[in-house]
C-alpha cells in the first residue's frame, strides 16, 4: 500500500537553530500538506499546496517557516531559528483532489530544547 | 471558520463492550464532509468513516458507525464490539465541499479494558 513518507521520524534541536523536515507523498497526488499537531491537540493546516503552489499558508508564522514544493513533488517545511513553543508532530499529508483519497504521513516529532 | 469540539478528552470502555465518542460541529456551509480518524501511539492518522452531509443515511463500516444529526450539528462515533486495538486518540474532523483541508477536533483518547 503507498505511503507518504516522512524524515526524520524524531529530532531534536536547540532553540535558535534551524531544522528542516522532509515528505514524499504518494504518487500522482498533486495536493500535498503540512500539519502541526501539539501534544493533547488535533492536527492544524500550515500549509497546502497544488503541485508546486501555494494554496494556502494563512496559518504558516512566516517570520520563521517557510515550505517549498519546487517539483510538484516531494516537499520541505523549514523554521529558522526554532523556538521552544514550536515543539510538536508534523504532519505530511497528500490527496489526488476531491473529499477523498486523503492520505496521512507518520510524522515528524520535533522537541526543541 | 469552522470549528469542531470534543467535549471527551478521554474515555474507556471495557473489551467487547459499545462506546460511543461525541462530536459537534459549528458551520454556515450546506455541503460538507466529516469523518472520525483513529491515530494509535504509532502516530499515523487513519481514517475510520465518513459522512457526506447531503446524506441523511448514518454511515457504517464494520463495527464503526456513525449518528449524524445535521440540525444539531453532531456527529458522534459509535464503536461495537471493542477490541484493545481500538485504544488511540480519534479525532473528528470537518472538511468543506469548497476546501480541501481538515478542521479538526481535540480528539478523545479512548482506552480499552481488557
Amino acid at each position: 500500500e503507498a505511503e507518504v513518507a516522512q524524515s526524520p521520524r524524531y529530532k531534536i534541536t536547540e532553540k535558535s537553530q534551524a531544522v528542516a523536515f522532509w515528505c514524499d507523498p504518494i504518487s500522482g497526488h498533486a495536493t500535498l500538506y503540512w500539519y502541526r499537531q501539539i501534544l493533547g491537540q488535533g492536527p492544524e493546516l500550515l500549509v497546502q499546496f497544488q503541485d508546486e503552489s501555494v494554496v494556502d499558508d494563512s496559518q504558516l508564522p512566516k517570520d520563521r517557516f517557510s515550505a517549498e514544493r519546487l517539483k510538484g513533488v516531494d516537499s520541505t517545511l523549514k523554521i529558522q531559528p526554532a523556538e521552544l513553543g514550536d515543539s510538536a508532530m508534523y504532519l505530511c499529508a497528500s490527496s489526488f483532489g476531491g473529499p477523498y483519497g486523503y492520505t496521512f504521513g507518520s510524522g515528524t516529532r520535533l522537541t526543541v530544547v | 471558520a469552522q470549528t469542531v469540539t470534543q467535549s471527551q478528552p478521554e474515555m474507556s470502555v471495557q473489551e467487547a463492550e459499545t462506546v460511543t465518542l461525541s462530536c459537534t460541529y459549528d458551520t454556515s456551509e450546506s455541503d460538507y464532509y466529516l469523518f472520525w480518524y483513529k491515530q494509535p501511539p504509532s502516530r499515523q492518522m487513519i481514517l475510520v468513516i465518513r459522512q457526506e452531509a447531503y446524506k441523511q443515511q448514518n454511515a457504517t463500516e464494520n463495527r464503526f458507525s456513525v449518528n449524524f444529526q445535521k440540525a444539531a450539528k453532531s456527529f458522534s462515533l459509535k464503536i461495537s464490539d471493542s477490541q484493545l486495538g481500538d485504544a488511540a486518540m480519534y479525532f473528528c474532523a470537518y472538511r468543506s465541499n469548497y476546501g480541501q483541508n481538515f478542521v479538526f477536533g481535540p480528539g478523545t483518547r479512548l482506552s480499552v479494558l481488557p
